[in-house]
């Protein structure tokens, strides 16, 4: 069946250190999207990816879509305590969204 | 404006019990999407409806029924219940069948 692989599982960092997470889809997908789930709470949408190659930017997060619309990626520069939570991506298949399994953003004490 | 409702936020069942979870989407969303989220997983997709149609269905098993009614709100049903059914089960509105999803704070299923 189709399936999202997501990138690490967990990814521990220093306050101020980047983080990316990433994406590979076994099929093309028409969008791709990328939520944030704090700790005991719902996933939040933050973007969608709809264009080949495209390349969005919300303050200190970069989102990228591949070339072929298999993969994508979410990298965030500098990060803070606030972005503390696990990242998911979900690509859009045949009308249902697929989702990753997510990674878990840590900052190190 | 209010946001999706789930309700009951929590409940415990016993193995073989039926469980109805319900949702109210934002105002003016057509389309229900119900997910099970298992600690430490990312959502799976069970189903979702748009305009009382069921558009999409995951790989869940029979058990698993769901309908949404006049008012866009929906039902999910789940029959003959396996403890393996215990999760975070999440409802998410949104204004078409492919635009971003506003989800719910969730029903916490506990079977036991």
């Amino acid at each position: 069946g189709q399936q999202v692989m997501q990138i690490p599982q967990y990814q521990h960092v220093q306050e101020g250190e980047d983080f990316t997470t990433y994406c590979n889809s076994s099929t093309t997908l028409s969008n791709i999207q990328w939520y944030k789930q704090r700790p005991g709470g719902h996933p939040v949408f933050l973007i969608q990816l709809v264009k080949s190659g495209e390349v969005k930017k919300q303050k200190r997060l970069t989102f990228q879509f591949g070339e072929a619309k298999k993969n994508s990626s979410l990298h965030i520069t500098a990060t803070q305590t606030t972005d503390v939570g696990t990242y998911f991506c979900a690509g859009e298949s045949n009308y249902q969204l697929i989702w990753g399994a997510g990674t878990k953003l840590i900052i190190k004490p | 404006d209010a946001g999706v409702t789930q309700s009951p936020t929590h409940l415990i069942k016993t193995r073989g019990q039926h469980v109805t979870l319900r949702c109210s989407p934002i105002s003016g969303h057509k389309s229900v999407s119900w997910y099970q989220q298992v600690l430490g997983q990312g959502p799976q997709f069970i189903f979702q409806y748009y305009e009382k149609e069921e558009r999409g269905r995951g790989n869940f098993p029979d058990r698993f029924s769901a309908r949404q009614f006049p008012n866009y709100s929906s039902e999910l049903n789940v029959n003959a219940l396996l403890l393996g059914d215990s999760a975070l089960y999440l409802c998410a509105s949104s204004w078409g069948v492919t635009r971003e999803a506003f989800f719910g704070q969730g029903t916490r299923l506990t079977v036991v």
